[in-house]
């Protein structure tokens, strides 16, 4: 089945340093979403993007979606505290009652 | 206030004891699924519901059972619990087949 893998599975940095996570398919993806959990918390909807070379911004991230449509990254500049947390991207499959794969998720912590 | 609302939050039970796990949405989605973390794993979805009286399994479905006898309610059912099915629970809610995904505040589960 369809899968999507993420790395890496954690990331430390420090608080002001840049952090990216990257999604990758073998297969080209109709969609990628991406979720953000915080400690403890549940998942979060961040974003979804469905182009082809997509890039989206929200303040200090940024989104791409790849010219193949086979991989997708999310990128935080300057990291804060506040960033902490869980990443996950996701592919929803429309063939298959909507269903919504998930990456392993990358998690970061911020060290301030 | 928009939300998805699981119950309980908390269990800890004993190997055999049935139990349920509730699940409500108050934003008329059609679609609600039931999804189980685990670290290492990420999100995998173990039972969805396109709509009333419409469900299906989805990657893990073993030892789980659901219900949708009402548009905004789709429990879980655990008939005979095994320590394999400790875990943290998420139930998550969304119109129609595509878009974003939301998740209730999560039910975690221990089975001794």
């Amino acid at each position: 089945g369809q899968q999507v893998m993420q790395i890496p599975q954690y990331q430390h940095v420090q608080e002001g340093e840049d952090f990216t996570t990257y999604c990758n398919s073998s297969t080209t993806l109709s969609n990628i979403q991406w979720y953000k959990q915080r400690p403890g918390g549940h998942p979060v909807f961040l974003i979804q993007l469905v182009k082809s070379g997509e890039v989206k911004k929200q303040k200090r991230l940024t989104f791409q979606f790849g010219e193949a449509k086979k991989n997708s990254s999310l990128h935080i500049t300057a990291t804060q505290t506040t960033d902490v947390g869980t990443y996950f991207c996701a592919t929803l499959i429309y063939n298959q009652g909507g269903k919504l794969i998930f990456g392993q998720g990358t998690e970061l912590s911020v060290k301030p | 206030e928009a939300q998805v609302t699981q119950n309980p939050r908390y269990l800890i039970t004993v190997t055999g004891k049935k139990l349920t796990v509730t699940c409500s949405q108050n934003m008329n989605h059609e679609y609600m699924s039931w999804y189980r973390q685990d670290p290492g794993l990420g999100l995998r979805q173990i039972y969805y519901s396109m709509n009333v009286e419409v469900t299906d399994k989805g990657d893990v479905p073993e030892g789980y059972k659901v219900s949708r006898k009402e548009k905004r309610n789709f429990p879980l059912i655990l008939e005979s619990p095994s320590p394999n099915q400790t875990s943290l629970y998420f139930c998550a809610s969304r119109t129609g087949a595509g878009g974003e995904l939301f998740f209730g505040e999560g039910s975690r589960l221990t089975v001794l």
